[in-house]
């Protein structure tokens, strides 16, 4: 079946630092979604990507979605500790149900 | 407010009982979705459905079942539940069955003893 994997799994960084989350699919997908889950919380849709090679940006966060449209990139400039969380890649299956992709973790030090 | 309600958000409860969970989706959304996340399985999908019809069905145990009613809201009913289905159990809500994104529930959070 589809499969969806995320790296890191974990990630610490010092406030400032840019942070890089991947996802990667092991076939082509018609669309990606992007969630963040803040610790305690529940998920919540940060943005969608359709296009290949797509390029969206929300003030700090970058994301991209892959030429072959099988991956996709989340980035973070100069990560603030309000951007602690867990952030999920989410795509759809040929049988109409999304599945999620494990998260990368973040940590941010003050 | 995400604008979907789940209940209870705390459920306590012993091996071998029967639980119900309840989600009302956001106004105007005809499908729901239920995700149940454990900590070392991440967010599984469990099943969707489309007013009022079951759409997709996922990972889900015979032992839990799901429907939706003619006012959209959902229940999801977990019996003979087991030490292992502890979990967040999410309910998420979107206007079309594909394509769309989801508003999540804050989940309820099941405890079986």
């Amino acid at each position: 079946g589809q499969q969806v994997m995320q790296i890191p799994q974990y990630q610490h960084v010092q406030e400032g630092e840019d942070f890089t989350t991947y996802c990667n699919s092991s076939t082509t997908l018609s669309n990606i979604q992007w969630y963040k889950q803040r610790p305690g919380g529940h998920p919540v849709f940060l943005i969608q990507l359709v296009k290949s090679g797509e390029v969206k940006k929300q003030k700090r966060l970058t994301f991209q979605f892959g030429e072959a449209k099988k991956n996709s990139s989340l980035h973070i400039t100069a990560t603030q500790t309000t951007d602690v969380g867990t952030y999920f890649c989410a795509v759809e299956t040929s049988y109409d149900k999304v599945i999620f992709g494990p998260g990368t973790s973040l940590s941010v030090i003050p | 407010d995400s604008g979907v309600t789940q209940t209870p958000k705390h459920l306590i409860t012993a091996t071998g009982q029967r639980v119900t969970l309840r989600c009302s989706p956001r106004s105007g959304d005809l499908s729901v979705y239920w995700y149940q996340q454990s900590l070392d399985q991440g967010l599984q999908f469990l099943i969707q459905y489309y007013n009022g019809e079951e759409r997709a069905k996922g990972n889900i145990l015979e032992r839990f079942s799901a429907q939706q009613f003619p006012d959209l809201h959902s229940e999801l009913n977990l019996s003979s539940l087991e030490l292992g289905d502890s979990a967040l159990y999410f309910c998420a809500s979107s206007s079309e069955p594909t394509g769309l994104s989801y508003t999540f529930g804050s989940g309820t959070r099941l405890t079986v003893v």
